[in-house]
């Protein structure tokens, strides 16, 4: 079983809306990844969490708050977006950090109005 | 920093034409290799990864990759395409531990009947 999943599939939110992006995984992987994906580009790594620990943060802005509740979720908090944060995000896990493959979500879709 | 370079953006086949992606990285070190499939409306999924040992390595749906590390290569290879490998096609790396997973801008494959 190789599955990430990930709700909600679709957001849209105004700027000054509170939301929350889920993130789960049960292969026991110990390493999940937020990225951000706009449309036809690659995906841009945010956060590396390892062990439940934040041991990456690409220099994005606070108003993206990730948070590692277990091992096996993952929660990225969104505040105060704006338009340009509209994107695809998605999540990813792999056994380590390490050279181990990633495995992704099939992401969720958001719109920030 | 390692980098990937995909010099083909857009690619366009008839079907069973041969197909090679070319993907380039510049890194000293060693480093692990992917290729990741997104096809319209879904998710990554991974193709084919090297890691080490044989430098022909085959991934799923008949796709293969040859790592040359003479010339920090690694391309895509399919013998004969179909209409449903019509996606974009991501190449990753990857250099040990703690660091990220650095995917190249992508090249999008049409195959037209």
């Amino acid at each position: 079983d190789t599955e990430v999943t990930q709700t909600p599939k679709h957001l849209v939110m105004g700027m000054t809306n509170k939301k929350s992006l889920k993130c789960e995984q049960h292969m026991g992987h110990r390493a999940m990844y937020w990225y951000k994906q706009k449309a036809k580009k690659p995906p841009e790594l945010m956060f590396v969490y390892s062990y439940e620990k934040l041991s990456i943060n690409e220099s994005v802005p606070s108003r993206f708050s990730p948070e590692c509740p277990n091992s096996s979720l993952l929660n990225l908090h969104l505040h105060a977006l704006q338009p340009e944060d509209s994107a695809l995000y998605l999540c990813a896990s792999s056994q380590q950090t390490g050279e181990e493959t990633q495995y992704f979500g099939p992401g969720t879709r958001l719109l920030v109005l | 920093a390692q980098s990937v370079s995909q010099h083909n953006h857009h690619v366009i086949l008839s079907e069973a034409a041969s197909l090679e992606l070319g993907c380039n990285y510049s890194y000293g070190g060693t480093v692990n290799l992917f290729w990741y499939v997104q096809y319209p409306g879904q998710h990554l999924q991974l193709l084919l990864k090297y890691f080490s040992g044989d430098p022909l390595v085959k991934g799923i749906k008949g796709f293969e990759a040859e790592f040359i590390k003479s010339k920090f290569s690694f391309n895509l290879r399919k013998p004969s395409v179909q209409w449903s490998d019509t996606a974009e096609y991501f190449c990753a790396v990857k250099a040990p531990g703690n660091t990220p997973l650095v995917f190249g801008k992508g090249t999008r494959l049409s195959v037209i009947a």
